[in-house]
């Protein structure tokens, strides 16, 4: 079965733009979480949805924010960006007995 | 809260060499733990898990892990190393029910041929 897909793999974007960036989980999950990859804090995890609702935030700011459709893909964004957001955006598909990670989207802000 | 605690930052040996990474975890509850490898330049694949059962572990690549309840612990080891194992190992908890993991800082490993 097809994997975990992230789009796109890779952004530039300018501070105070806003991004939006999606996942699409494995066939049959119907949980999907994001975590922030950077060299400092290693990885963090933004937030967790389970069919259109979200169940779990970390610690990030407001800036931060997803959803998820019916189909169980999730899109996160982030609005007004800082020199700070540049990372690894990795999302993870969750079955019953198993999560997998997508290839992720690197973003970077200028 | 949970928390996961990797001993080593950055690990560096010669191939044929043992491998032990250290992870130390703190949950208050039923726990499923996991080890990840970032291979340069790739995304994280998962190596192992436990979940239930057996505490020793077997996974992909000649690599398992032991699950010490008592210790808190769910170190990973290989016999022996080889050049290709070169890449950035994580431990992650996650709470039996919860969807959220937390993940240790890593520990790179460098294996020189």
């Amino acid at each position: 079965k097809a994997g975990v897909t992230q789009t796109p793999r890779y952004l530039i974007k300018t501070r105070g733009q806003q991004v939006t960036l999606s996942c699409s989980p494995i066939s049959g999950h119907r949980s999907v979480s994001w975590y922030q990859q950077t060299p400092g804090q290693g990885l963090q995890f933004l937030f967790e949805y389970f069919s259109e609702t979200q169940r779990n935030k970390g610690n990030f700011p407001g800036r931060f924010s997803g959803r998820q459709f019916s189909n169980s893909r999730s899109e996160m964004n982030v609005s007004t960006l800082e020199l700070g957001d540049s990372a690894l955006y990795l999302c993870v598909s969750r079955g019953s007995y198993e999560q997998y990670f997508g290839p992720g989207t690197r973003l970077t802000v200028t | 809260a949970q928390s996961v605690s990797q001993h080593n930052h950055h690990v560096i040996l010669s191939e044929a060499a043992s491998l032990e990474l250290g992870c130390n975890y703190s949950y208050g509850g039923t726990v499923n733990l996991f080890w990840y490898v970032q291979y340069p330049g790739q995304h994280l694949q998962l190596l192992l898990k436990y979940f239930s059962g057996d505490p020793l572990v077997k996974g992909i690549k000649g690599f398992e892990a032991e699950f010490i309840k008592s210790k808190f612990s769910f170190n990973l080891r290989k016999p022996s190393v080889q050049w290709s194992d070169t890449a950035e190992y994580f431990c992650a908890v996650k709470g039996t029910n919860a969807g959220k993991s937390t993940f240790g800082d890593g520990t790179t490993l460098t294996v020189k041929p």
